[in-house]
């Protein structure tokens, strides 16, 4: 099955700096890509996504990037802001169009 | 419109006792899921329901059984609870690969 790993597992940053979030996956035929934002005591929620016939796609401050030949994707939110403290998780499609989930990103903004 | 909704929000059971979870969507979606999320572990799934009357195998479904009730309810059963259970549940529903997910129920097993 798929395997998708992601780094780093915690990340501070100052409240206006960018962050930057990177996951890898091993399943060559995976070609669906989202991001997860989870607030405490809440479910995952999607925040944005990518597909694998596009390399980048971009709403407002977030954006992701693919790289299918390296099997990687990233996500990167600039002009960070309290808010924006969550856990983020990537995931990719494989299989019987199931998700494959990375551990989670603890991200805090420092105000 | 409330999207997806977990029944309970906690729960403590015993080594040994059973328990189903529930979930309900209203957004007339074929496909539904059950997770596990365990630290450091991200979501990993349980089993998974393509389409009303269906029921597959996820990545960790030994010690869970469930049940396609219809197309909007989809339950999730620990016929005898084990500590190594404890976790926080979700439950979802896609429309294509896009899924959408309740606030979760989180259970301890003592």
């Amino acid at each position: 099955g798929e395997n998708v790993e992601q780094h780093p597992s915690t990340l501070s940053v100052q409240e206006g700096d960018s962050a930057v979030i990177k996951c890898t996956y091993s399943d060559s035929a995976s070609n669906y890509f989202p991001w997860y934002k989870q607030e405490l005591g809440k479910g995952p929620q999607l925040i944005i996504d990518i597909r694998s016939n596009v390399g980048e796609k971009k709403d407002q401050r977030i954006a992701v990037t693919l790289n299918k030949t390296a099997k990687h994707f990233s996500l990167h939110i600039t002009e960070t802001q309290p808010e924006d403290s969550a856990v983020y998780f990537c995931a990719a499609v494989s299989g019987a169009n199931n998700l494959f989930f990375g551990t989670g990103t603890r991200l805090t903004v420092i105000p | 419109n409330a999207g997806v909704t977990q029944t309970p929000k906690f729960q403590v059971l015993k080594t040994g006792q059973s328990m189903t979870l529930q979930c309900a969507q209203d957004m007339n979606h074929n496909s539904m899921y059950w997770y596990r999320q365990d630290p450091g572990m991200g979501l990993r799934l349980i089993y998974y329901s393509a389409s009303e009357g269906t029921t597959d195998k996820g990545e960790v479904p030994n010690g869970y059984n469930v049940s396609r009730l219809n197309k909007r309810e989809f339950s999730l059963r620990l016929e005898s609870a084990a500590p190594s259970q404890t976790s926080v549940y979700f439950c979802a529903s896609s429309v294509q690969w896009v899924q959408y997910f309740g606030a979760g129920t989180r259970l301890s097993v003592l």
